[in-house]
């Protein structure tokens, strides 16, 4: 497609289940980026996946918190045991890669809002 | 790391006047990239405008123009003209070529709620 493409929109889950995220990143794009948002706050680094590189995950806040690209391409983001401090957008964006100005640019997909009763 | 300032949690505007939203970085970086992005109540990030460090030309995107100043590490967004839809959280973010794209490659300042006065 022709933005970053995040499912589901939005989501509601019972305290305790687990939830999946998924996000398409714009095509040829070989890097992939996981940001929180909570209410009223800023960006949260979650995890930054590079080609075939191994992930920096340094920004997962628990490890209830996974995520994982195949391909190259799509990426998961799974939260075990969902918490009610897990309620936030879930913002997914991608950049081209390489060292020019529009290859460290990033895309954002419009989010998923997940929140947990 | 590099830290990202945005002095102003809130600004406000009346319709088709002119705005600047302030922005301030700290680096020890020569070679780096600073963006605006704007996210409207759909939460969608959408950038605004991008600038390159070793640039002196301010870049301009319609109504909007940065201010770059490299030595003071200051990078302000002027919005002219300013409309309702321009009505949004403004983050200011910096980056390098040369990091990855973790905490450390990617730094964004807390925002400015920008309202705009019909």
């Amino acid at each position: 497609g022709a933005g970053v493409s995040q499912s589901p929109s939005n989501k509601v889950t019972e305290k305790g289940k687990d939830v999946e995220l998924r996000c398409d990143p714009i095509s040829g794009h070989t890097a992939l980026y996981w940001y929180r948002q909570s209410l009223g706050q800023g960006l949260e680094f979650l995890i930054y996946f590079q080609g075939n590189s191994a992930p920096d995950k340094s920004g997962l806040p628990s490890d209830r918190f996974s995520a994982e690209r195949t391909g190259g391409s799509v990426s998961t983001l799974t939260i075990q045991r969902t918490q009610q401090e897990d309620s936030a957008v879930y913002l997914c964006a991608s950049s081209l890669g390489g060292k020019t100005i529009s290859g460290n640019t990033i895309y954002f997909g419009e989010g998923s809002w997940l929140t947990v009763v | 790391a590099q830290t990202v300032t945005q002095s102003q949690p809130e600004m406000s505007v009346q319709e088709a006047e002119t705005v600047t939203l302030s922005c301030t970085y700290d680096t020890s970086e020569s070679d780096y990239y600073l963006f605006w992005y704007k996210q409207p109540p759909s939460r969608q990030m959408i950038l605004v405008i991008r600038q390159e460090a070793y640039k002196q030309q301010n870049a301009t995107e319609n109504r909007f123009s940065v201010n770059f100043q490299k030595a003071a590490k200051s990078f302000s967004l002027k919005i002219s003209d300013s409309q309702l839809g321009d009505a949004a959280m403004y983050f200011c973010a910096y980056r390098t070529p040369y990091s990855g794209g973790g905490a450390d490659g990617l730094t964004f300042g807390k925002g400015t709620h920008l309202i705009i006065q019909p």
